[in-house]
């Protein structure tokens, strides 16, 4: 079974901390995924990454960066975190071609910014 | 991506199939149909998919009809760990990465 696993299931920080989520998959995906999901907004992807040391934008990159040495790594930095940055957090991994679209999830992160 | 509509919320009794429908009218003829489920507080997770022949694995079936313009996934034996959202998602081999998951089925499996 593909196994995601994020570092922190619950995290509590305040404003204007560095953040830093981990994401490690063991399935040797291309693909690696950052989404963010809040109530009513449904889920929201922040960036994603195609290959080591790639990233590319989603659709709410504002007050995060990405970072992926390593294939099985993806990290998801806020630089500095506030209040808005409150939410669940939730990983993704798929494998590149036409099974991109069958994203492995891990348990997810819920994050509090205080 | 063609667009899909769910309904809002389903029950079903333990023990039964429950069959959860999705329109999707305007899917194009490269799209997939996919489902995934979200159990609260966990992330979502991947059910089956399928192009236009219906699929079965160790989850649940599906059922595309031969319009494609809807589909049915049939959890045979519905338990109440099956209590979660639901998610019909139609999505074509190209394009961009991400997944847009809609409001879902909120289904209940009831003792």
């Amino acid at each position: 079974d593909v196994k995601v696993t994020q570092s922190s299931r619950y995290l509590v920080k305040r404003t204007g901390e560095k953040v830093f989520l981990e994401c490690v998959q063991d399935m040797d995906h291309e693909n690696m995924f950052w989404y963010r999901q809040d109530p009513g907004l449904g889920l929201r992807l922040i960036y994603f990454s195609y290959d080591v040391k790639m990233k590319e934008k989603g659709d709410i990159p504002e007050g995060y960066s990405v970072s992926r040495e390593k294939k099985e790594r993806f990290s998801l930095i806020l630089e500095s975190a506030s209040t808005n940055q409150t939410s669940m957090y939730l990983c993704a991994s798929s494998q590149g071609g036409p099974a991109k679209n069958i994203q492995y999830f891990g348990a997810g992160t819920r994050l509090s910014v205080l | 991506d063609a667009k899909t509509t769910q309904p809002p919320s389903m029950d079903c009794a333990e023990g039964r199939a429950a069959n959860l429908p999705c329109n999707h009218s305007t899917i194009s003829g490269n799209e997939y149909v996919y489902w995934y489920r979200q159990i609260h507080s966990q992330g979502p997770q991947y059910i089956i998919h399928g192009l236009k022949n219906n699929e079965t694995n160790e989850m649940a079936s599906l059922i595309i009809t031969e319009d494609r313009k809807s589909s049915t996934l049939i959890l045979p034996h519905a338990t109440l760990r099956d209590t979660a959202v639901y998610y019909c998602i139609v999505r074509g081999s190209q394009g961009a990465q991400k997944l847009v998951f809609g409001q879902g089925t909120r289904l209940t499996i009831n003792p």
